[in-house]
């Protein structure tokens, strides 16, 4: 079993729409949490972190329930700059800054 | 808008050739990580540093990968002998305090 899960997707979604993305990870000692984007060809980039309280940017919203060890990102208003490869990413505690990555969810936005 | 910077971006090599990646990690931070992403296995870590230690390069292949950080400014990975299995994305990530890691545009490598 893969430490971070993650449905590789496609998701095809038109634009305007909401959508949820969801990821589930293995070692209950994961300390902290994140969500990055990787755009074709181009490296991962940091989207937002994931707070036990849940946070939100914008039109994106991350939850974590560290009971069910399950992390979400949901995403309002799709725009098609939203297209791209989200990753959910875990840090065991204690790890430094070590990440382990899901393998994405590829979404695709259309007209 | 501080960056990790990768050289170089490109690189085509045969079979056989030494090649010698470099990274700028972002100024303060004190983690270095070395990835390889291919369509196939994803991001694959290959080595970790912290405050210039290698502290992890399991991932690595011993006998043709190195990693160094000769200072805090300049990471470097190497391969010799080069396969054409190593054609792979090469990314630096630098981080610090657990607050996620930032990374490289990565070198596009390609062996022949």
């Amino acid at each position: 079993r893969k430490e971070v899960e993650q449905d590789p997707g496609p998701f095809n979604v038109p634009e305007g729409a909401t959508v949820a993305f969801n990821c589930t990870y293995s070692n209950s000692a994961s300390q902290s949490f994140f969500w990055y984007r990787q755009d074709c060809r181009k490296e991962p980039k940091l989207l937002m972190s994931v707070y036990s309280s849940g946070n939100e940017d914008g039109r994106f919203t991350a939850q974590l329930n560290r009971a069910s060890q399950y992390i979400s990102l949901l995403i309002r208003d799709s725009k098609l700059s939203d297209s791209a490869t989200y990753l959910c990413v875990v840090s065991p505690r204690d790890a430094g800054n070590m990440l382990t990555f899901g393998g994405g969810t590829r979404l695709m936005v259309k007209p | 808008d501080a960056r990790v910077t990768q050289t170089p971006r490109h690189k085509v090599t045969e079979m056989g050739q030494e090649v010698t990646m470099r990274c700028q990690p972002i100024l303060g931070h004190n983690t270095v990580f070395w990835y390889r992403q291919t369509m196939m296995q994803g991001l694959e870590l290959l080595a970790y540093f912290r405050n210039r230690a290698p502290l992890d390069d399991s991932g690595m292949p011993k006998d043709r990968f190195s990693a160094e950080m000769p200072d805090a400014t300049l990471a470097t990975l190497k391969i010799q002998p080069s396969e054409p299995r190593d054609s792979a994305v090469y990314f630096c990530a630098s981080g610090k305090g657990g607050r996620g890691q930032f990374f490289g545009p990565g070198t596009r490598l390609t062996v022949l």
